[in-house]
């Protein structure tokens, strides 16, 4: 298996911009959660999904984010518009059952000028 | 009393020594205590993982201490060696499938 497959790797856009990052889930697992990783905050849970519905959304941090599952192979993350402050690394993560261990993407790491 | 708190933030341990991390909760539905690795650059991956119905879990060099009464668990990495060096998160669950983080170790384990 492939893993978990994040795209792009790395985005670097302007202020005002939309942003959006995609995830592709192990196949198999019915659930998808993305998490945001900074130096300041540490890991954290944006939201995640069961079976392609959203399940707790608590940790999107506004409105300007926002996520969707539209079927068991593929999950968007966007951010619009996109602000300096939302540069981090974005990772994707899947697991079977929810119960047990979460797979990690490699990360989409964001720079927003 | 969502948190995990980890601690120390930073380590540095001589080749061969013992990495102790440590993590505590209060959360008392927490059921499940994982321990997650990260090395530059990669995703978070499980290193091991450990239920609150035992009081100790080893894999190799890698050893999870739970004390539930004090609501605390910690990562003890024997004869660490210098491809250990990452950062560690402990995190901790209950039957919503969602993971609460610490805020991660850096460990660097000098040769």
């Amino acid at each position: 298996d492939a893993g978990v497959i994040q795209s792009p790797r790395h985005e670097v856009t302007e202020m005002g911009q939309e942003v959006t990052l995609r995830c592709k889930p192990i196949s198999g697992h019915d659930y998808l959660f993305w998490y945001r990783q900074t130096m300041m905050r540490g890991l954290e849970l944006l939201i995640y999904f069961n079976n392609n519905v959203p399940i707790d959304d608590s940790g999107m941090p506004e409105d300007r984010f926002s996520a969707k599952m539209p079927n068991a192979s593929f999950s968007t993350l966007k951010i619009q518009p996109s602000e300096p402050r939302d540069s981090a690394v974005y990772f994707c993560a899947s697991s079977f059952s929810g119960r047990e261990t979460q797979y990690f993407g490699p990360g989409t790491r964001l720079l927003v000028l | 009393q969502q948190q995990v708190k980890q601690s120390p933030q930073s380590l540095i341990v001589q080749k061969g020594g013992i990495s102790i991390i440590n993590c505590a909760y209060e959360n008392t539905a927490f059921d499940y205590f994982p321990w997650y690795q990260q090395f530059p650059g990669k995703g978070p991956a499980l290193l091991i993982a450990i239920r609150p119905d035992v009081s100790e879990k080893k894999e190799g060099r890698f050893t999870i201490s739970f004390n539930k009464s004090a609501k605390q668990f910690s990562l003890h990495i024997m004869d660490s060696q210098p491809g250990d060096s990452a950062t560690y998160f402990c995190a901790a669950s209950w039957n919503t499938g969602k993971l609460i983080f610490g805020q991660g170790t850096t460990l660097q384990v000098k040769p």
